[in-house]
């Protein structure tokens, strides 16, 4: 089946210590996002690549990075810079960046 | 500038129900893309539709179907007779012919109680 897989589902990590995201997709898309979500707040865009070895900065980069070495991979890395962490993390792709976005499950990160 | 503004923040109807959910969005770009996502509990979110700037023919599938006026910068969602299976938060979002990000609304919790 084709699809975005992220894991892990639920991610516990003590403050200060740097936490990496995995987000894998099988549909040949081109393009691919990270997105935070907070209760109220909607989705923010954080990184988005539109193809591979080139990523841009979103609305909230800070205390984030990201790389693109293979088309289906864009894994993102939570920094002990990134000041409140705690959040529901979304990776998207699309065939190009005029797409439609699909979604993958999410991983919901907690910082203790 | 983009923005989606979706002003209602939560809907609770009864199943059956028709119910609207709102959606303004502001660009100053003359081809533009429209969006409607929902989010079920689960948490992933599901593409429901696509509109682009210079086709404002409203859109029926199913129960749902999709208002989008360009005099009003408005890109309506209605859900005829809802079903409790429905409820989710909906999210509206944009996107301008010059960046392919998408700007997202904050969402509509709507609930659908039996």
């Amino acid at each position: 089946d084709g699809g975005i897989t992220q894991s892990p589902k639920y991610l516990f990590r003590k403050e200060g210590q740097n936490v990496t995201l995995s987000c894998e997709q099988n549909l040949n898309h081109d393009a691919m996002y990270w997105y935070r979500q907070d209760p109220g707040q909607g989705l923010r865009l954080i990184y988005y690549s539109q193809i591979v070895n080139d990523f841009q900065k979103g609305d909230i980069a800070e205390g984030y990075s990201v790389s693109r070495e293979k088309k289906e991979s864009f894994p993102l890395t939570v920094t002990s810079a990134q000041k409140n962490p705690t959040a529901f993390y979304l990776c998207a792709s699309s065939i190009g960046t005029y797409n439609e976005q699909f979604f993958g499950p999410g991983t919901r990160l907690t910082v203790l | 500038a983009q923005k989606v503004t979706q002003a209602q923040t939560e809907i609770s109807v009864v199943e059956k129900e028709d119910v609207t959910l709102d959606c303004v969005y502001e660009t100053r770009d003359t081809t533009y893309y429209l969006f409607w996502y929902k989010q079920p509990p689960s948490g992933e979110l599901v593409f429901l539709i696509r509109r682009n700037s210079f086709d404002e023919q409203n859109e029926i599938s199913g129960r749902y179907s999709w208002n989008f006026q360009k005099s009003t910068s408005s890109f309506n969602f209605t859900i005829t007779a809802s079903q409790v299976v429905d409820s989710a938060v909906y999210f509206c979002a944009l996107r301008g012919s010059t960046l392919g990000r998408l700007y997202f609304g904050r969402g509509t919790q709507l609930t659908v109680w039996p």
